[in-house]
């Protein structure tokens, strides 16, 4: 199957500081999230992005599904924004997918007031 | 509803027992997913139904494991003879159609089995 693959796993932040995560995925995608996992393991909806650049707020997302990656920025990060960060994607396996996502194993952000 | 919404939010049981997990859905989504998360993992796919069938039970890890839907709505996860490895948070996302279309999760289930 499709591997998805995170990087960095782990990664510690002051206050205000900007990142930018990772995720390379092994074949073609029609669905692509990014999503934040809050610390009471709720799953939040950041991205839609199987393809191109989107942006809300103080975060953004570019994918470039011919290369087969997808990075996450964060700018002006906050203490609200720790948690684990998951990239997930649907393989464009014409229909026999069914949607179903395949997740990385996630980055760890912790952010320092 | 606004969102998905699971019930009951924390289970724990005894190894051995059967246990019933409820998922419902956000309002018209005919799709509906199935996925367990262990302790450092990202989630991982059990089932997945449009709208009653079981379009796709690949993921289910036995035959203990088994999921309904039958008005197309609400969907109910059946674990037999629980094992102490069935421990994990189970999770539920549904969508408007297809995985082509943004997947929502709920708070999920933390089932526990002693």
């Amino acid at each position: 199957g499709i591997q998805v693959e995170q990087s960095p796993p782990d990664l510690i932040l002051q206050e205000g500081a900007n990142s930018t995560l990772r995720c390379n995925f092994s074949d073609s995608v029609n669905n692509l999230q990014w999503f934040h996992q809050n610390p009471w393991g709720q799953l939040i909806n950041l991205f839609y992005i199987p393809s191109g650049t989107k942006q809300n707020g103080r975060l953004s997302a570019t994918t470039v599904a011919t290369e087969r990656y997808s990075l996450l920025y964060i700018s002006s990060s906050q203490t609200t924004d720790s948690g684990v960060y998951f990239c997930a994607v649907v393989p464009n396996a014409g229909g026999t997918s069914y949607g179903k996502l395949t997740f990385g194993q996630g980055t760890i952000l912790t952010v320092h007031p | 509803g606004a969102g998905v919404s699971q019930t009951p939010s924390n289970k724990v049981t005894e190894k051995g027992k059967y246990v019933e997990l409820r998922c419902d859905p956000i309002s018209g989504h005919t799709a509906l997913y199935w996925y367990r998360q262990s302790l450092g993992q990202g989630p991982e796919f059990l089932i997945y139904f449009q709208g009653t069938g079981a379009a796709d039970d690949s993921g289910l890890p036995n035959d203990r494991f088994f999921a309904v839907r039958p008005e197309g709505s609400v969907s109910t996860l059946k674990i037999q003879r629980t094992e102490r490895g069935d421990s994990a948070v189970y999770l539920c996302a549904s969508s408007s159609n297809r995985g082509t279309d943004t997947q929502y999760f709920g708070p999920g289930t933390r089932l526990t089995v002693l």
